[in-house]
């Protein structure tokens, strides 16, 4: 596609229950990230990914997130018994490489957890 | 912890002036330097990107960059009610993290 697309574009669930939510980078990007941007507030660093690998996870907020990249394209993001908190607009972005001027951001998946 | 500061406004300003937005850094290795313009309820887009100390324009956009004080900021000249939006303050450090974003600068151009 012409741009980073995430889906599910909203995802409203229940507190305990998990969620995956999906990236799909522009094609040839090899790095990937994921943010989370709660409401009124500034982007939250979550993971970096460098083709399959991800040399950066200090984002993560607990342990209940994790994220993987299969094939150096489509990532996923699952977040495990959901809380509250969680709810938030998770933002992917990709870019050619780490080094690369402009990442490119999707849509969005807004997470509203009840 | 590396850190990026930005005033979280609003910072209002009359059709046609001098926008000015300031962002400081707290992690004195950071390399690069972008910022970012996001509308309410879209995704962030990248406006300018620097690495150099001194100045850099873009149209009506110049990005200043002052390693020494840590500093960066973005001046958009004769701004446009479509200037109003959130502008985001990001650093790459020279390692393996990701970006910092700052909380970002809400502007306002009143018309």
């Amino acid at each position: 596609g012409a741009g980073v697309s995430q889906s599910p574009s909203n995802k409203v669930t229940e507190k305990g229950k998990d969620v995956e939510l999906r990236c799909d980078p522009i094609s040839g990007h090899t790095a990937l990230y994921w943010y989370r941007q709660s409401l009124g507030q500034g982007l939250e660093f979550l993971i970096y990914f460098q083709g399959n690998s991800a040399p950066d996870k200090s984002g993560l907020p607990s342990d209940r997130f994790s994220a993987e990249r299969t094939g150096g394209s489509v990532s996923t993001l699952t977040i495990q018994r959901t809380q509250q908190e969680d709810s938030a607009v998770y933002l992917c972005a990709s870019s050619y490489s780490r080094g690369d001027n402009e990442q490119f951001f999707g849509p969005g998946t807004r997470l509203t957890v009840l | 912890q590396k850190e990026v500061e930005q005033n979280s406004g609003p910072l209002s300003v009359p059709e046609g002036a001098i926008a000015s937005l300031n962002c400081t850094y707290s992690d004195r290795g950071s390399q690069s330097f972008f910022w970012y313009r996001q509308y309410s309820g879209k995704s962030p887009e990248l406006i300018m990107f620097i690495y150099s100390n001194g100045d850099k324009e873009d149209g009506r956009f110049t990005a200043q960059l002052n390693k020494a004080s840590q500093y960066v900021s973005l001046l958009i000249r004769d701004s446009q009610p479509s200037d109003s939006a959130t502008y985001l303050c990001v650093v790459l450090g020279g390692g393996a993290d990701g970006l910092t974003f700052g909380k970002g600068t809400h502007l306002i151009i009143q018309p």
